[in-house]
């Protein structure tokens, strides 16, 4: 089985900050995925991350893996309210999906 | 184009009671999969299929049983409703389990009294 963990659980943090949120994971897994989740919502995907250092940005997101150390990063430039959602990180092992028990984030204004 | 649906959006059950969840996507997505959130533990995954006639066990596959006979559909059924299953229920499909992203389903918000 595979463990993931993020950190941190919660996140209040001021508009025009920087943030990172980190995802670690137990054992060997070379595709991670990011998504968000507004309250009361679904899940919407933000990233797939498919190899060792592999980047991706989208707005003021960026994501990164590093699959020697087993350390998925979100990276939050510049904060803004309409990123307050809960962020989750998923490892694959297999054709099985592990997730993190999700950062709530909180923009305030 | 519906992408992933999932009915009901809310239901409550009796303990003992059984019923059924479903899910129809219409991407021609090969990869299916239910999950359940709970609080404080994000998704776990409860059964997956990777084409039609062939699914198989997640984390959490007790109590539950799947199939999947057309490439659309993936209902989930709960045999004995039992208070510990009261949870949200996502549906999820992908083109592939390997490379792509996963689209969900609204979820479904069940009680078991």
């Amino acid at each position: 089985e595979l463990k993931v963990e993020q950190n941190p659980l919660f996140l209040s943090m001021q508009e025009g900050k920087n943030y990172t949120i980190y995802c670690n994971y137990s054992t060997t897994s070379d595709r991670l995925y990011w998504y968000r989740q507004d309250p009361g919502k679904s899940l919407e995907s933000l990233f797939v991350l498919l190899s060792n250092g592999a980047v991706k940005q989208e707005g003021r997101l960026m994501a990164s893996l590093d699959t020697k150390a087993r350390l998925s990063t979100l990276h939050i430039t510049a904060a803004v309210h309409d990123l307050s959602a809960t962020y989750f990180c998923a490892a694959r092992k297999g054709n099985q999906f592990y997730f993190g028990t999700g950062t709530s984030l909180t923009v305030i204004p | 184009n519906a992408g992933v649906t999932q009915t009901p959006k809310f239901q409550v059950l009796k303990t003992g009671q059984s019923m059924t969840l479903q899910c129809a996507q219409d991407m021609n997505h090969e990869y299916m999969s239910w999950y359940r959130q709970d609080p404080g533990m994000g998704l776990r995954l409860i059964h997956y299929s990777v084409g039609a006639g062939i699914t198989d066990q997640g984390e959490v596959p007790n109590g539950y049983n799947v199939s999947r006979s057309t490439t659309e559909d993936f209902p989930l059924r709960l045999l004995s409703a039992a208070p510990s299953q009261t949870s949200v229920y996502f549906c999820a499909s992908s083109y592939s389990p390997r490379n792509t992203e996963a689209f969900f389903g609204q979820g479904t918000r069940l009680t078991v009294v």
